[in-house]
């Protein structure tokens, strides 16, 4: 069975802060691993995902992933976060082999001015 | 805009009542998914399709719940006797399948939000 946590449930940040959203998951099997994001009144959509190769993955907003095995940790940052950044972000699991996705809680991000 | 698209937006219901919801994936698409998402929480996985077989449905889709997807296009969701434990989001996501399993992106609706007083 494979499990996520997202170890924060809100995150305050004034804009052009960093910020980290963390993500651990459990797993005894290889899985892929994704963010998703979801703007206020609008569906979830993929911000980034680590299938393989680097254990580095960027989007095209300027967020990037780094996978650790070792730690099972998936965290999410931004080096420098906008107003329009203000979302929920959801971190998620998925079996390489399956089709099932499991995701966290999510973490509200807020950007304050 | 060819996404996902979901009816109805909103549904208020009694407790007792039958609701019905229907999806349309993205229309090369031939993997379907249906979530519920309670606030506060991430979305749960209920079940999935490939073309019109059903082949995965979580325990959380109890004896109340069907879903089908007759021709291998839109799917429906249906609740009978609903429960004020009903009243959630409830998503539809598609994917064109991919060799490897799992490798593909599920691209998600704008969910129905269900209400039951």
């Amino acid at each position: 069975a494979q499990s996520v946590t997202q170890l924060d449930s809100q995150v305050p940040v004034f804009e052009e802060a960093p910020v980290e959203l963390r993500c651990n998951y459990s797993s005894s099997v290889s899985v892929y691993l994704f963010w998703y994001v979801q703007y206020p009144n609008q569906g979830l959509q993929l911000l980034l995902k680590y299938l393989s190769g680097s254990t580095l993955v960027e989007s095209i907003n300027g967020f990037e992933a780094e996978f650790n095995k070792s730690q099972t940790s998936f965290h999410l940052r931004k080096p420098s976060v906008h107003i329009s950044d203000t979302a929920e972000y959801f971190c998620a699991v998925r079996n390489t082999g399956g089709f099932k996705t499991i995701f966290g809680a999510g973490t509200r991000l807020f950007v304050k001015a | 805009d060819t996404g996902v698209s979901q009816d109805p937006r909103h549904k208020i219901t009694k407790r007792g009542q039958n609701v019905t919801f229907r999806c349309d994936p993205i229309s090369e698409h031939n993997r379907l998914y249906w979530y519920r998402q309670t606030l506060g929480q991430g979305p749960e996985f209920l079940t999935y399709f490939q073309n019109e077989a059903q082949l995965e449905k979580s325990r959380l889709l109890s004896d109340r719940f069907s879903a089908e997807r007759p021709k291998g296009s839109f799917s429906t969701l249906e609740i009978q006797r609903t429960e004020q434990g009903d009243s959630a989001m409830y998503l539809c996501a598609s994917s064109l399948g991919a060799q490897l399993a799992g490798l593909e992106e599920q691209y998600f609706g704008p969910g129905t939000r269900l209400t039951v007083t």
